[in-house]
C-alpha cells in the first residue's frame, strides 16, 4: 500500500465553485503535511503547510488534517481558472537530520470559466 | 520563480548513454533534494544532500549517483540509461528541511 493515496481525478468544476481535494495516508510516524500545486511543465510549489490536526486557512485555501482518520483535505473557495493545476499532497518524515517528502500522485483540477 | 535553477531544461539521449543534470539551490539553502516524476509513479524521492554530505537516500537506482559541491550546487548523474528512465527530474532546496522549493525540472527523454 502506497503511503499517501490521492484520487488522480481529473476534476472539472465551474468558476466560483468550492473545490475539495483529499488524501489518505497509512503511516502515523510523521507530523508534517503539505499541499503543493504544480502547473503544467513546472516544478511543484508549496501551497499549504501544517503540522497539527485541525484547519489552517490562507486566503481562499484551507488545509484540514484529521490524524485520527489519517485524512488530509484541501478546500479552495471561489475557484478561479488560474487554480487549474495538479495538486499534490505530501507528508514529511524527519529523522537524523534528514527530511523526506512522500507525495501522492496528484489530482488534476480544471476550473472552467 | 522559486530561486532554484536547473539545467538543461530538456535532454534527449540514447539508451546506454550517461547524462548529468545540474542544480543550483536558492541562495542560503544548504539542502538539495532530487526527485523523479513519471506518469505512473508520481513524484519519487531519490536523494538528499546537506552541505556536501549525503543525508538520505530514497528510491535511487545504483546506475544513478549525485553529489553536492562546495559552492552547494548539485549534480545528478544517470548512467547506462534505459527507456524507463525517461521522466522529469526535479531538484529542490531548503534551508530547514521543512519547506522545499522546487526548480522547473529537466525533461529527460531516452530514445
Amino acid at each position: 500500500q502506497k503511503e499517501v493515496e490521492q484520487d488522480p481525478g481529473p476534476l472539472s468544476v465551474p468558476e466560483g465553485a468550492i473545490v475539495s481535494l483529499n488524501c489518505t495516508y497509512s503511516n502515523s510516524a510523521f507530523q508534517y503535511f503539505m499541499w503543493y500545486r504544480q502547473y503544467s511543465r513546472k516544478g511543484p510549489e508549496l501551497l499549504m503547510y501544517t503540522y497539527s490536526s485541525g484547519n489552517k486557512e490562507d486566503g481562499r485555501f484551507t488545509a484540514q488534517v484529521d490524524k485520527s482518520s489519517k485524512y488530509i483535505s484541501l478546500f479552495i473557495r471561489d475557484s478561479q481558472p488560474s487554480d487549474s493545476a495538479t495538486y499534490l499532497c505530501a507528508k514529511e518524515y524527519s529523522g537524523a537530520g534528514s527530511y523526506q517528502l512522500t507525495f501522492g500522485k496528484g489530482t488534476k483540477l480544471s476550473v472552467i470559466p | 520563480d522559486s530561486g532554484v535553477t536547473q539545467t538543461p531544461k530538456h535532454l534527449i539521449t540514447a539508451t546506454g548513454q550517461r547524462v548529468t543534470l545540474r542544480c543550483s539551490p536558492r541562495s542560503g539553502d544548504l539542502s538539495v533534494y532530487w526527485y523523479q516524476q513519471s506518469l505512473d509513479q508520481g513524484l519519487q524521492f531519490l536523494i538528499q544532500y546537506y552541505n556536501g554530505e549525503e543525508r538520505a537516500k530514497g528510491n535511487i537506482l545504483e546506475r544513478f549517483s549525485a553529489q553536492q559541491f562546495p559552492d552547494l550546487h548539485s549534480e545528478l548523474n544517470l548512467s547506462s540509461l534505459e527507456l524507463g528512465d525517461s521522466a522529469l527530474y526535479f531538484c529542490a532546496s531548503s534551508v530547514d528541511g521543512e519547506k522545499l522549493f522546487f526548480g522547473s525540472g529537466t525533461q529527460l527523454s531516452v530514445l
